[in-house]
């Protein structure tokens, strides 16, 4: 069984300083995670996925994820917060074995203040 | 490409009405998905398809039917619309391949429905 647990429902940083939202997953099998975006009003937008390849892994925007199995966790990282990246994020696992039936957390507000 | 596409963007209905929602996908894609989002609820599946004919109930899937007669279409019915199904409700799509992008899912953009 999968499970995933974003630890922060809301995150505030200042423009400029760094942004950590933290997300832990439960798997079965090597699994493939995501990090994905929410704008207001918006659908959903694909920021960066592991897949079993390189344990960092850059997406769009800036932002970064590490895999750590030992810890079960993939932290979504930028190093400069931008007004911008004001949004939502869910954290994704998918854990593969034949099945692609994602579970997503339930969600972290990023919030960006001037 | 289109993508993903959902129609229509926005519905209110009264209680015990009906409707239907379409997505539609041109990217040939075996898996859909049919999800709604509530406040701090995340995203929750109702019920989702892994090719054309078939279907099956995900975690919510009370009050809702589906129908995949089509492999790029699924459709989500409402039958007896309920206040408790006023939601955002997202489609999406998904290859179903091992590597490369074959896991990602693709989004439609929501269709925003009130249940009055």
């Amino acid at each position: 069984a999968q499970s995933v647990t974003q630890l922060d429902s809301h995150v505030s940083v200042s423009e400029g300083t760094p942004v950590l939202l933290r997300c832990n997953y439960s798997s079965s099998y090597s699994p493939s995670l995501f990090w994905y975006v929410q704008h207001p009003n918006k659908g959903l937008q694909l920021l960066l996925k592991y897949t079993s390849a390189a344990t960092l892994v850059k997406g769009i925007n800036g932002f970064e994820a590490e895999f750590k199995k030992s810890e079960t966790s993939f932290h979504l990282t930028k190093p400069s917060a931008h007004m911008s990246d004001a949004a939502e994020y869910f954290c994704v696992v998918s854990e593969g074995g034949g099945s692609y039936i994602p579970t997503f957390g339930r969600g972290t507000s990023l919030i960006v203040h001037p | 490409n289109a993508g993903v596409t959902q129609t229509p963007k926005f519905r209110v209905l009264k209680t015990g009405q009906s409707m239907t929602l379409l997505c539609a996908q041109d990217m040939n894609h075996e898996y859909m998905y049919w999800y709604r989002q509530d406040p701090g609820m995340g995203l929750r599946l109702i019920h989702y398809s892994v090719g054309e004919g078939t279907t099956a109930k995900g975690e919510v899937p009370d009050g809702y039917n589906v129908s995949r007669l089509k492999k790029q279409n699924f459709l989500l019915g409402l039958e007896s619309a309920a206040p408790s199904q006023t939601s955002v409700y997202f489609c999406a799509s998904t290859k179903g391949t091992s590597g490369g992008s074959g896991n990602e899912q693709f989004f439609g953009p929501g269709t925003r429905l009130t249940v009055l």
